[in-house]
């Protein structure tokens, strides 16, 4: 139980264009989802907080309008990277929690690895 | 808001002996703290997790102690394999509320040599 997807799981586009990354929690409800990027040899930062039917709360320093993030459901996330440069490469990775499970323990996703040329 | 440091970044290791692996926070009001085991490409897995409430626990060759008085704590995994080798991160949040935002350490490369 407790799974967590993300798909696409690689992308590589060219400067300029969006990417679209859905996360979907399988087997449960997720009232929270998490974004974070993670660059090579760094640790995970996290980018926002995604409450289901609410607006993303943005962590300082990402901007909002470049990375737009919709919890349209209890089990869908996205994060759409618009206009995107090389600089956003990077592997992109959700995360989910739920009352029913403790909502202490995050479910990672397997992250989407972005490679802007 | 919190900040979570680790120590050592890297750490080598004969196959067998016991690895340490240190985090200190900054938030005295984080009550949850994860350890994570990361292989390169692949996203974090739960190895072991600590609440404010517990001094130690234990899971096989994984342990984990919490000194709330100090802000910190530890990860310590005995007769290592090669298989233990990743990125191990520790994290702390507050596990009340609606936030529960997790801050992770900058991670440990955990080398386990044959």
């Amino acid at each position: 139980g407790a799974v967590v997807s993300q798909h696409p799981s690689w992308v590589i586009c060219k400067s300029g264009t969006s990417v679209k990354i859905e996360c979907r929690s399988l087997d449960f409800q997720a009232t929270t989802m998490f974004w974070y990027r993670q660059f090579p040899k760094q640790s995970l930062m996290l980018m926002a907080t995604s409450n289901e039917g609410s607006k993303a709360t943005y962590e300082q320093g990402v901007e909002k309008d470049k990375f737009l993030i919709n919890h349209a459901s209890l089990t869908l996330s996205t994060l759409t990277v618009t206009s995107a440069h090389p600089e956003d490469s990077s592997f992109y990775i959700c995360s989910a929690i739920s009352p029913g499970l403790g909502l202490e323990e995050q479910f990672f996703g397997p992250g989407t690895r972005l490679t802007v040329l | 808001g919190e900040n979570v440091e680790q120590h050592p970044s890297t750490l080598s290791v004969q196959e067998g002996d016991s690895a340490v692996i240190k985090c200190t926070y900054s938030d005295s009001a984080s009550n949850y703290f994860p350890w994570y085991k990361q292989e390169l490409g692949k996203r974090p897995q739960l190895i072991i997790d600590i609440r404010s409430n517990v001094g130690e626990k234990k899971d096989q060759r994984i342990a984990v102690t919490l000194n709330k008085t100090a802000k910190h704590f530890s990860l310590h995994i005995t007769e290592t394999q090669p298989e233990d080798s990743a990125v191990y991160f520790c994290a702390a949040t507050i596990s009340s509320g609606s936030a529960r935002q997790l801050t992770f350490g900058s991670g440990t490369q955990l080398t386990v040599l044959p």
